[in-house]
Protein backbone atom coordinates (compact mmCIF):
# COMPACT_ATOMS: atom_id res chain seq x y z
CA UNK A 1 0.00 0.00 0.00
CA UNK A 2 0.96 3.48 -0.30
CA UNK A 3 1.46 6.19 2.57
CA UNK A 4 1.92 9.80 2.50
CA UNK A 5 2.10 11.98 5.50
CA UNK A 6 1.77 16.07 5.57
CA UNK A 7 1.13 17.99 8.75
CA UNK A 8 -2.68 18.49 9.17
CA UNK A 9 -2.36 22.48 10.00
CA UNK A 10 0.13 24.92 9.76
CA UNK A 11 -0.41 28.54 10.29
CA UNK A 12 1.83 31.68 9.72
CA UNK A 13 1.46 35.77 9.23
CA UNK A 14 0.95 37.60 5.82
CA UNK A 15 4.46 38.30 4.61
CA UNK A 16 6.54 35.90 5.40
CA UNK A 17 7.26 32.36 4.39
CA UNK A 18 5.91 28.98 5.10
CA UNK A 19 7.69 25.18 4.30
CA UNK A 20 4.80 22.13 3.72
CA UNK A 21 6.43 18.68 4.50
CA UNK A 22 5.91 15.67 2.38
CA UNK A 23 6.99 12.28 3.16
CA UNK A 24 5.81 9.34 1.22
CA UNK A 25 6.17 5.58 1.26
CA UNK A 26 4.81 4.04 -2.19
CA UNK A 27 5.66 0.49 -4.16
CA UNK A 28 6.83 2.88 -6.74
CA UNK A 29 7.50 6.35 -7.29
CA UNK A 30 7.55 8.61 -10.41
CA UNK A 31 6.99 12.34 -9.35
CA UNK A 32 5.72 14.27 -6.60
CA UNK A 33 2.78 16.99 -7.53
CA UNK A 34 1.04 19.65 -5.33
CA UNK A 35 -2.40 20.55 -5.52
CA UNK A 36 -3.75 24.12 -3.82
CA UNK A 37 -7.94 24.23 -2.81
CA UNK A 38 -9.46 26.48 -1.77
CA UNK A 39 -12.65 26.39 0.67
CA UNK A 40 -15.74 25.91 -1.21
CA UNK A 41 -13.32 25.68 -4.55
CA UNK A 42 -11.42 22.52 -6.72
CA UNK A 43 -8.16 21.46 -6.37
CA UNK A 44 -6.09 23.43 -8.67
CA UNK A 45 -2.59 22.26 -10.06
CA UNK A 46 0.36 23.75 -8.52
CA UNK A 47 3.40 22.25 -9.44
CA UNK A 48 5.25 18.53 -10.27
CA UNK A 49 8.82 17.33 -9.50
CA UNK A 50 10.37 14.32 -11.00
CA UNK A 51 14.08 14.90 -10.76
CA UNK A 52 15.92 16.17 -7.14
CA UNK A 53 16.10 19.99 -6.64
CA UNK A 54 14.39 22.87 -6.49
CA UNK A 55 11.35 23.91 -9.00
CA UNK A 56 10.27 27.56 -8.38
CA UNK A 57 6.84 29.28 -10.34
CA UNK A 58 6.92 33.07 -8.73
CA UNK A 59 5.93 32.84 -4.91
CA UNK A 60 5.60 28.94 -4.72
CA UNK A 61 8.41 26.90 -4.81
CA UNK A 62 8.52 22.97 -4.98
CA UNK A 63 11.34 20.81 -3.54
CA UNK A 64 12.05 17.16 -4.22
CA UNK A 65 14.43 14.40 -2.71
CA UNK A 66 13.99 11.08 -4.14
CA UNK A 67 16.69 9.26 -2.22
CA UNK A 68 14.49 11.02 1.54
CA UNK A 69 11.58 10.29 0.01
CA UNK A 70 10.27 13.16 0.94
CA UNK A 71 9.21 16.65 -0.67
CA UNK A 72 7.88 19.82 0.59
CA UNK A 73 6.50 23.21 -1.15
CA UNK A 74 7.69 26.47 -0.29
CA UNK A 75 5.09 30.06 -0.26
CA UNK A 76 6.95 32.91 0.25
CA UNK A 77 5.55 36.48 0.63
CA UNK A 78 2.53 34.82 2.20
CA UNK A 79 -0.65 36.56 1.39
CA UNK A 80 -4.36 36.18 2.89
CA UNK A 81 -5.27 34.84 -0.58
CA UNK A 82 -2.62 31.75 0.28
CA UNK A 83 -4.72 30.33 3.29
CA UNK A 84 -6.41 27.07 1.35
CA UNK A 85 -5.72 23.17 1.82
CA UNK A 86 -2.05 22.08 0.01
CA UNK A 87 -2.15 18.81 -0.94
CA UNK A 88 1.24 16.67 -2.20
CA UNK A 89 0.03 13.85 -4.55
CA UNK A 90 2.50 10.90 -5.79
CA UNK A 91 2.58 9.40 -8.83
CA UNK A 92 3.82 5.74 -8.28
CA UNK A 93 3.30 3.95 -11.96
CA UNK A 94 5.03 4.96 -14.96
CA UNK A 95 2.62 5.59 -17.93
CA UNK A 96 -0.52 7.56 -17.67
CA UNK A 97 -0.22 10.16 -14.66
CA UNK A 98 -2.38 8.34 -11.76
CA UNK A 99 -1.43 10.24 -8.85
CA UNK A 100 -2.64 9.26 -4.95
CA UNK A 101 -3.15 12.33 -2.95
CA UNK A 102 -2.21 12.99 0.66
CA UNK A 103 -4.58 13.99 3.36
CA UNK A 104 -3.72 17.92 2.91
CA UNK A 105 -2.33 20.73 4.95
CA UNK A 106 -4.75 23.50 5.81
CA UNK A 107 -2.75 26.75 5.76
CA UNK A 108 -4.28 29.74 7.79
CA UNK A 109 -2.47 33.01 7.19
CA UNK A 110 -3.15 35.91 9.58
CA UNK A 111 -2.87 39.66 8.76
CA UNK B 1 -9.62 26.42 -21.10
CA UNK B 2 -9.92 22.54 -19.58
CA UNK B 3 -13.24 22.20 -18.50
CA UNK B 4 -14.63 19.94 -16.08
CA UNK B 5 -18.20 19.80 -15.58
CA UNK B 6 -20.15 17.80 -13.01
CA UNK B 7 -24.39 17.16 -13.37
CA UNK B 8 -25.01 18.84 -9.86
CA UNK B 9 -23.17 20.82 -7.02
CA UNK B 10 -25.82 19.64 -4.31
CA UNK B 11 -27.97 16.67 -4.45
CA UNK B 12 -30.11 15.04 -1.64
CA UNK B 13 -30.65 11.41 -1.86
CA UNK B 14 -32.82 8.69 0.57
CA UNK B 15 -31.35 5.62 1.89
CA UNK B 16 -31.61 3.12 -0.88
CA UNK B 17 -31.93 5.03 -3.58
CA UNK B 18 -29.94 4.71 -6.76
CA UNK B 19 -28.00 7.67 -7.33
CA UNK B 20 -25.94 8.95 -10.74
CA UNK B 21 -23.42 11.41 -10.91
CA UNK B 22 -22.22 12.57 -14.25
CA UNK B 23 -19.15 14.53 -15.19
CA UNK B 24 -18.04 15.37 -18.51
CA UNK B 25 -14.63 16.91 -19.79
CA UNK B 26 -14.32 18.88 -22.46
CA UNK B 27 -10.38 18.21 -23.73
CA UNK B 28 -10.18 14.52 -25.04
CA UNK B 29 -8.67 13.43 -21.94
CA UNK B 30 -7.69 9.57 -21.91
CA UNK B 31 -7.87 9.40 -18.11
CA UNK B 32 -11.09 10.29 -16.16
CA UNK B 33 -11.39 10.07 -11.98
CA UNK B 34 -13.88 9.88 -9.18
CA UNK B 35 -12.84 11.17 -5.89
CA UNK B 36 -14.64 11.45 -2.72
CA UNK B 37 -13.44 13.98 0.03
CA UNK B 38 -14.39 14.07 4.04
CA UNK B 39 -12.89 16.31 6.54
CA UNK B 40 -8.99 15.25 7.61
CA UNK B 41 -9.22 12.17 5.32
CA UNK B 42 -8.11 14.10 1.74
CA UNK B 43 -8.92 13.01 -1.42
CA UNK B 44 -9.91 9.32 -2.00
CA UNK B 45 -10.01 7.74 -4.95
CA UNK B 46 -13.35 5.67 -5.88
CA UNK B 47 -12.29 4.53 -9.54
CA UNK B 48 -10.65 5.54 -12.29
CA UNK B 49 -11.04 5.21 -16.27
CA UNK B 50 -8.29 5.04 -18.61
CA UNK B 51 -10.24 4.31 -21.46
CA UNK B 52 -13.78 4.40 -22.88
CA UNK B 53 -15.73 1.20 -21.25
CA UNK B 54 -11.64 0.67 -19.48
CA UNK B 55 -12.07 1.27 -15.72
CA UNK B 56 -9.56 0.08 -12.37
CA UNK B 57 -10.53 0.23 -8.97
CA UNK B 58 -9.25 2.72 -6.71
CA UNK B 59 -8.95 2.64 -2.67
CA UNK B 60 -12.28 2.71 -2.26
CA UNK B 61 -14.57 1.18 -4.53
CA UNK B 62 -16.98 -0.53 -2.45
CA UNK B 63 -20.58 0.19 -3.09
CA UNK B 64 -19.62 2.34 -6.31
CA UNK B 65 -20.03 1.26 -9.69
CA UNK B 66 -18.66 3.18 -12.73
CA UNK B 67 -19.74 3.53 -16.22
CA UNK B 68 -17.75 5.40 -18.95
CA UNK B 69 -19.67 5.16 -22.70
CA UNK B 70 -17.99 7.69 -24.44
CA UNK B 71 -14.56 9.54 -24.04
CA UNK B 72 -15.63 12.58 -22.45
CA UNK B 73 -18.38 11.12 -20.02
CA UNK B 74 -17.51 9.42 -16.48
CA UNK B 75 -20.53 8.23 -14.55
CA UNK B 76 -20.44 7.48 -11.01
CA UNK B 77 -23.21 5.03 -9.86
CA UNK B 78 -24.73 4.39 -5.89
CA UNK B 79 -26.64 1.39 -6.44
CA UNK B 80 -28.13 1.81 -3.02
CA UNK B 81 -27.44 4.55 -1.03
CA UNK B 82 -26.52 4.74 2.18
CA UNK B 83 -25.88 7.41 4.94
CA UNK B 84 -21.93 6.77 5.32
CA UNK B 85 -21.61 7.57 1.59
CA UNK B 86 -23.00 11.49 2.71
CA UNK B 87 -19.75 13.26 1.34
CA UNK B 88 -18.36 15.35 -1.38
CA UNK B 89 -17.82 13.69 -4.70
CA UNK B 90 -15.27 15.35 -7.18
CA UNK B 91 -14.40 14.30 -10.90
CA UNK B 92 -10.88 14.69 -12.41
CA UNK B 93 -9.42 14.37 -15.63
CA UNK B 94 -5.66 13.92 -17.51
CA UNK B 95 -4.43 13.43 -20.32
CA UNK B 96 -2.08 10.87 -19.34
CA UNK B 97 1.11 12.26 -20.80
CA UNK B 98 1.19 15.91 -18.83
CA UNK B 99 1.14 15.60 -15.22
CA UNK B 100 -1.66 18.15 -14.22
CA UNK B 101 -5.12 16.72 -13.12
CA UNK B 102 -8.21 19.13 -13.90
CA UNK B 103 -11.20 19.31 -11.08
CA UNK B 104 -14.61 19.77 -11.56
CA UNK B 105 -16.40 21.77 -8.98
CA UNK B 106 -17.99 18.53 -7.38
CA UNK B 107 -21.11 16.82 -5.99
CA UNK B 108 -22.29 17.76 -2.41
CA UNK B 109 -24.07 14.53 -1.18
CA UNK B 110 -26.33 13.98 1.22
CA UNK B 111 -27.97 10.33 1.98
CA UNK B 112 -30.86 10.72 4.79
Amino acid sequence: GQSLEQPSEVTAVEGAIVQINCTYQTSGFYGLSWYQQHDGGAPTFLSYNALDGLEETGRFSSFLSRSDSYGYLLLQELQMKDSASYFCAVRERGGSYIPTFGRGTSLIVHP
Amino acid sequence: DVKVTQSSRYLVKRTGEKVFLECVQDMDHENMFWYRQDPGLGLRLIYFSYDVKMKEKGDIPEGYSVSREKKERFSLILESASTNQTSMYLCASNSGTYYEQYFGPGTRLTVT
